[in-house]
């Protein structure tokens, strides 16, 4: 596609459910991010696939928080028994090539996730 | 550790007066500089870059300046413009793991 895509855009649920988010990156882009900005935050990283393989994981914030990738393409972003805390805008970004950073990131809508 | 660091979380200026927005980083092995900008309710979009072997980069009204010794960047808008209000992130890279590293943002608002 012409952009990173994001689904939904917006998600609203209950505390303790589970929920997963979908990023479709660029078209060619090896590498994809995921990256989560809470209320009045910066943006804070979460994990890095290059490939189907996440070099690097550190940012996910506690085992309840999953992600995958399939195909070199489509991810999905999981987050089980969901807390409020975790209620922020959850960014997707692609680059064409990862680890190496003159490749721009290029991000997605967003996905809005409310948990009540 | 927080290797990216943009310490005005606010700027305010006058429509057609010049916007400056500054970013410190501590990682000296850092090469390449970028600055996004983030409407609400969408992704950051990319701006404009800088690579280590440059100074200054221009391109139209944004300008940004990399000052290697003193770790800093910054990025000029001239003129301002209403609808440069946006929050606006500083990237830097590449880190251990070959990705970059992102400020808290600067939220600009140009008045009229």
């Amino acid at each position: 596609g012409a952009g990173v895509s994001q689904s939904p855009s917006n998600k609203v649920t209950e505390k303790g459910k589970d929920v997963e988010l979908r990023c479709d990156p660029i078209s060619g882009h090896t590498a994809l991010y995921w990256y989560r900005q809470s209320l009045g935050q910066g943006l804070e990283f979460l994990i890095y696939f290059q490939g189907n393989s996440a070099p690097d994981k550190s940012g996910l914030p506690s085992d309840r928080f999953s992600a995958e990738r399939t195909g070199g393409s489509v991810s999905t972003l999981t987050i089980q028994r969901t807390q409020q805390e975790d209620s922020a805008v959850y960014l997707c970004a692609s680059s064409r090539e990862g680890g190496l950073v003159s490749n721009t990131q290029y991000f997605g809508p967003g996905t809005r996730l409310t948990v009540l | 550790d927080q290797q990216v660091k943009q310490n005005s979380p606010s700027l305010s200026v006058q429509e057609g007066r010049i916007s400056i927005l500054n970013c410190d980083y501590t990682n000296s092995m850092f090469d390449y500089f970028l600055w996004y900008k983030k409407y609400p309710a969408e992704g950051p979009t990319f701006l404009i870059s800088i690579s280590s072997i440059k100074d200054k980069n221009e391109d139209g009204r944004f300008t940004v300046f990399l000052n290697k010794s003193a770790k800093h960047l910054s990025l000029h808008i001239v003129p301002s413009q209403p609808g440069d209000s946006a929050v606006y992130f500083c990237a830097a890279g590449p880190d251990s793991w070959g990705k970059l590293q992102f400020g808290a943002g600067t939220q600009v608002v140009v008045t009229p």
